[in-house]
């Protein structure tokens, strides 16, 4: 079964860059599938931040998309998002997802997802 | 760009019907996925492209999504649906996924 487990800081201060990876187990990430990096941030819904196909093919938010780089290591079987100059704004749950296709195969919906990790930013 | 309009909180009595809607433009015309995420806990996908349930999901559950307005239903609702529940569309106009902005459910 696909599992998905997130890492990185859980602190991180203002103006500095938000790095997170995301590692797949029980599976290949060099399948047809985009995998997704997701946020929620204190008392609010979730917000999609980007995702990415294993050929590296990415899709970002527009309002994040000039902060905002996700890679792919398919020989580590992990893949990262890379948030820069960070703002007590972007304090969150981060979740990475596997994202099936959709129509015209584009990204379509996420599962499974990771348990999510914790990250505040405060000096 | 593509909004998804959901109200902020549900709340129905055990054994009841709970009905969470999804309001987009023209939202019937898109595959709306939906998740379930409990307290400290991932999301769960409960419907993907409309009326596709993963396995393990209740037959309790069911969705529709017409015109403006898309739809989860909970029939028999039982004290462990309590969740906030988020529907999503792929946003082909922009290339951007939505989510709307979530249903507290809450079983009286």
């Amino acid at each position: 079964q696909l599992h998905l487990q997130e890492s990185g800081p859980g602190l991180v201060k203002p103006s500095e860059t938000l790095s997170l990876t995301c590692t797949v187990s029980g599976g290949s990430i060099l399948t047809p599938y985009y995998w997704g990096w997701i946020r929620q941030p204190p008392g609010k819904g979730l917000e999609w931040i980007g995702s990415i196909y294993y050929s590296g093919i990415t899709y970002y938010n527009q309002s994040l998309k000039s902060r905002v780089t996700i890679s792919v290591d398919t020989s580590k079987m992990h893949f990262s998002v890379n948030l820069r100059s960070v703002t007590a704004a972007d304090t969150a749950i981060y979740y990475c997802a596997r994202q099936h296709q959709g129509v015209a195969a584009r990204p379509s919906w996420f599962d499974p997802w990771g348990q999510g990790i914790v990250v505040t930013v405060s000096s | 760009s593509f909004v998804l309009t959901q109200p902020p909180s549900v709340s129905v009595a055990p054994g009841k019907t709970a009905r969470i809607t999804c309001g987009g433009s023209n939202i019937g015309g898109k595959s709306v996925h939906w998740y379930q995420r409990k307290s400290g806990q991932a999301p769960v996908v409960v419907f993907y492209s409309d009326p596709d349930r993963p396995s393990g999901i209740p037959e309790r559950f069911s969705v529709s999504n017409s015109g403006n307005t898309a739809t989860l239903t909970i029939s028999r609702v039982e004290a462990g649906d309590e969740a906030d529940f988020y529907c999503q569309v792929w946003d082909s106009g922009d290339d951007n996924v939505v989510f709307g902005g979530g249903t507290k459910l809450t079983v009286l």
